[in-house]
């Protein structure tokens, strides 16, 4: 059965200072990755994903994640905080075995102080 | 513009009260899905549907129905809601085309219904 584990409820960091929000996942076949990010009172908003290829995959806004395949992990990073990243992030997968459930993380809130 | 859109976006009804909400894409897209969002919990999807006359179980179906007539629309019908469906409902899309499985979604801004 598909599973994705984000560890940790809240990640506070400085403004400037880089940022990690981790996911690990558990599938079947073959994984498909996504990052989202909602902000207060928002929809969710699709940052980045990974299908198959380079392991570094760059997103919007400067984000971008790495897919480990040993560790069945895709942490979301970004080099530089801003402010304006503090929102509730959640990590999503799919498989390739012929069905499209998605399984969602619980979310992370990421605090960005100035 | 590209956009998801429910109806209503707060709701606050009695147990046992049918009610229906819409959820409308104008992106031609054939997948559409419902979740609901509960702290702590992320998001769970209800149901989803692949195209026109096409739906299948998420993960936690019990207490709603869809129905899925034209590729626009996609409503989420609860015919005797309960408190325990209280929360956060959001409806999204996405292509299929290619590797359906690939692609990501667009969400809608939400519903927040409460039973009471």
């Amino acid at each position: 059965a598909q599973s994705v584990a984000q560890p940790e409820d809240q990640v506070n960091v400085a403004e400037g200072n880089p940022l990690t929000v981790k996911c690990t996942y558990s599938v079947s076949g073959n994984p498909y990755l996504f990052w989202y990010v909602q902000y207060p009172n928002r929809g969710l908003q699709f940052l980045l994903k990974y299908i198959t290829g380079d392991n570094l995959v760059k997103g919007s806004y400067g984000f971008e994640a790495e897919f480990n395949k040993s560790q069945t992990s895709f942490h979301l990073k970004k080099p530089s905080a801003l402010v304006s990243d503090s929102a509730l992030y959640f990590c999503a997968v799919r498989d390739d075995t012929g069905g499209f459930k998605t399984i969602f993380g619980a979310g992370t809130r990421l605090f960005v102080k100035a | 513009e590209a956009q998801v859109t429910q109806n209503p976006r707060y709701l606050i009804t009695v147990t046992g009260k049918k009610l229906t909400v819409t959820c409308s894409q104008n992106m031609n897209h054939e997948y559409m899905s419902w979740y609901r969002q509960d702290p702590g919990l992320g998001l769970r999807q209800i149901y989803y549907s692949m195209n026109v006359e096409v739906t299948d179980k998420g993960d936690v179906p019990e207490g709603y129905k869809v129905s899925r007539k034209e590729k626009r629309n996609f409503p989420l019908i609860l015919e005797s809601p309960s408190p325990n469906q209280t929360s956060l409902y959001f409806c999204a899309s996405s292509s299929t085309s290619g590797r359906a499985e690939a692609h990501e979604q667009y969400f809608g801004p939400g519903t927040r219904l409460t039973v009471t």
